[in-house]
């Protein structure tokens, strides 16, 4: 069974940049969620998806953080502009649908900004 | 708040040695528990999860966790660790359970070294 594909693996981008990160989950998991790891602490989720509609979104910081999953299954997370403490590894998991299922991991994005 | 702490920012064990992990979590009802391992340049992977029943759970690659209600605490255990261990772990809550959802809260991670 393939995993949670994420892309790119790396990213450099100046401040005040765009960027852009695709996520793939596992074939026929209903709920998809995106965390943000910075550097020496645990990840944080940003947004947590139900099929495509938006289930929790509270610790996203909507003025320049956006993200969709279009027929409920590949999602995107934009950043736009990109700040200094963006910088972090962006992680996508994906899950069954119910609230006991494990949420099973991707590779994650490493995100730079200079 | 629910928050989990791990306590042990870095730890270094001999191969072979024992190893316990500490974790310890604020969340007003019951929890449902997890330990995920991090290796460089991937992704968590479970170890174990505790969501009722018996308080010593068994996970993968030989590694155990018991949940103590009474101290807060689900610690991870391993009674001889490998080189291969070596990695970050993260404690994580389980909240926001309201209809049907998993919010996981994660611990800061303790980053586990192996001597030979």
């Amino acid at each position: 069974e393939a995993g949670v594909a994420q892309s790119p693996r790396y990213k450099i981008i100046e401040k005040r940049q765009s960027v852009a990160f695709w996520c793939n989950p596992i074939s026929g998991h209903a709920t998809l969620y995106w965390y943000q790891q910075i550097l020496g602490q645990g990840p944080k989720l940003l947004i947590q998806f139900q099929n495509n509609g938006v289930v929790d979104d509270s610790q996203l910081p909507k003025d320049r953080f956006s993200a969709e999953r279009l027929k409920g299954v590949d999602s995107t997370l934009k950043i736009q502009p990109a700040k200094l403490e963006d910088s972090a590894v962006y992680l996508c998991a994906s899950s069954e649908g119910q609230a006991t299922d494990t949420q099973y991991f991707g590779p994650g994005t490493r995100l730079t900004v200079l | 708040a629910q928050s989990v702490t791990q306590p042990d920012i870095h730890i270094t064990v001999s191969e072979g040695a024992s190893l316990e992990l500490r974790c310890n979590y604020s969340y007003g009802a019951t929890p449902y528990l997890f330990w995920y391992v991090q290796s460089p340049g991937q992704g968590l992977q479970l170890l174990l999860k505790y969501f009722s029943g018996d308080t010593l759970v068994q996970g993968i690659k030989g590694f155990e966790a018991e949940f103590k209600r009474s101290q807060s605490s689900f610690n991870l255990r391993k009674p001889s660790v490998h080189w291969s261990d070596a990695a970050e772990y993260f404690c994580a809550v389980g909240a926001g359970f309201s209809g049907g959802y998993n919010k996981l809260i994660f611990g800061a991670g303790t980053r586990l070294a192996v001597h030979p």
